[in-house]
């Protein structure tokens, strides 16, 4: 199994750029969620889904949106973005609603 | 939404000391406390975690200990040796909402 995997591992974005960061998983969870971690700081939760075609905010989604058409992906997309978006983002799965989280190995975004 | 704290924000002791991380949270509806470890540059990696039916759970040389009247939980690192050393999150979970900690920064001294 690779877990969860995330693409890219790194980049660099404009202000006002879009991109999306890749999620997917093999493990066969219902349970997905995006994370944020700021320098020095937890983690803060954007988005999570607990299945196919259900998605929901979490503590931070302004200015990202998700979808989630299969079991094993889950894409987190950045429309517009900002500074205050520079951060690095995890995706994370779990089998068990809440539970036992198993994270990417995350993707370092920086604006500029 | 669930408020959880963590102190300290950094530690350092001695290789074979004990180290102790305090958590507390705010919404007594909240029943799975997990801690994270995180080595630098590295994805957060689940060590050990409670229930709320459950007061205190140990593995090796960790324990986790929870007070439901407090909303507080604690983790416990005994013999601490030099790979121990990391940034540890705690969390609180109600259904899908966990919230983290800020992190401590532990470093253990050879």
């Amino acid at each position: 199994n690779a877990g969860v995997t995330q693409t890219p591992k790194f980049r660099i974005l404009k202000i006002g750029q879009s991109m999306t960061l890749q999620c997917t998983q093999d493990m066969n969870h219902n349970y997905m969620y995006w994370y944020r971690q700021d320098p020095g700081m937890g983690l803060k939760l954007i988005y999570y889904s607990v299945g196919a075609g259900i998605t929901d905010k979490g503590e931070v989604p302004n200015g990202y949106n998700v979808s989630r058409s299969t079991t094993e992906d889950f894409p987190l997309r950045l429309e517009l973005a900002a500074p205050s978006q520079t951060s690095v983002y995890f995706c994370a799965s779990s089998g068990v609603v809440g539970e036992k989280l198993f994270f990417g190995s995350g993707t370092q975004l920086s604006v500029l | 939404g669930e408020n959880v704290e963590q102190h300290p924000s950094t530690l350092s002791v001695q290789e074979g000391d004990s180290a102790v991380i305090k958590c507390t949270y705010s919404d007594s509806a909240s029943n799975y406390f997990p801690w994270y470890k995180q080595e630098l540059g590295k994805r957060p990696q689940l060590i050990i975690d409670i229930r709320s039916n459950v007061g205190e759970k140990k593995d090796q040389r960790i324990a986790v200990t929870l007070n439901k009247t407090a909303k507080h939980f604690s983790l416990h690192i005994t013999e601490t040796q030099p790979e121990d050393s990391a940034v540890y999150f705690c969390a609180a979970s109600i259904h899908n909402d966990m919230r983290f900690g800020a992190g401590t920064r532990l470093t253990v001294k050879p």
